[in-house]
């Protein structure tokens, strides 16, 4: 079964600074991985994804992962923190095989923003 | 485009009792998933529909059980209702089946088990 691991439940940074939100995964096929945002009292939002090809990929608001397979990494970055970035950050993985449509979810990291 | 819609946004219930939760997805998605969100746990998968079928399934017990209709709308019943079902369950919609179009999240029904 796949697996995701998020180091880190809580990450500080100050406003301006690079943001680094780590991600390791276990997977025995190639993976499908994944970022998405939750803020507080709602769903979650993707911020990026990433399939095949390219393997730094650019998400919205200026996020973005680069997919690292000798490392087993998918960490996601941004280089200015903004104060509307504070919120909690799930990295994701798909299950694979004839359950690639598991979508298997890391404990989160939550984000806060110091001005 | 309407994002996706869960109802109620809020319920309290007593130990024992059941409850159904509603997804509406996003319009022409396909497939849902429902996730259990807890603080101890955090994202638990419990179930995914495409075209009225679950297609997977999370390890949680018979007493979580769910539908999608023609129109691809879903429920999530949870019959006798225990404390630690308290949590976040949240719905997510998707074009096709995941992984090869992303989750869009719905706000959650936020169900409080007394």
């Amino acid at each position: 079964a796949q697996s995701v691991t998020q180091l880190g439940s809580h990450v500080s940074v100050s406003e301006g600074a690079l943001v680094l939100l780590r991600c390791n995964y276990s997977s025995s096929v190639p993976p499908y991985l994944f970022w998405y945002v939750q803020y507080p009292n709602q769903g979650l939002q993707l911020l990026l994804k990433y399939t095949t090809g390219a393997t730094l990929v650019k998400g919205i608001n200026g996020f973005e992962a680069e997919f690292k397979k000798s490392e087993t990494s998918f960490h996601l970055t941004k280089p200015s923190a903004h104060m509307s970035d504070a919120a909690e950050y799930f990295c994701a993985v798909s299950e694979g095989g004839s359950s690639a449509s598991k979508i298997i979810f890391g404990s989160g990291t939550r984000l806060s923003i110091r001005p | 485009k309407a994002g996706v819609t869960q109802t109620p946004r809020y319920l309290i219930k007593t130990r024992g009792q059941q409850v159904t939760l509603s997804c509406s997805p996003i319009s022409g998605h396909r497939s849902v998933s429902w996730y259990q969100q807890t603080p101890g746990q955090g994202l638990q998968f419990l179930f995914e529909y495409f075209s009225e079928t679950q297609r997977n399934k999370g390890n949680f017990p018979g007493r979580f059980s769910g539908r999608q209709f023609s129109n691809s709308r879903s429920e999530m019943n949870v019959s006798t209702l225990e404390l630690g079902d308290s949590a976040l369950y949240l719905c997510a919609s998707s074009l096709v089946q995941p992984p090869n179009s992303p989750l869009h999240f719905g706000n959650g029904t936020r169900l409080t088990v007394t």
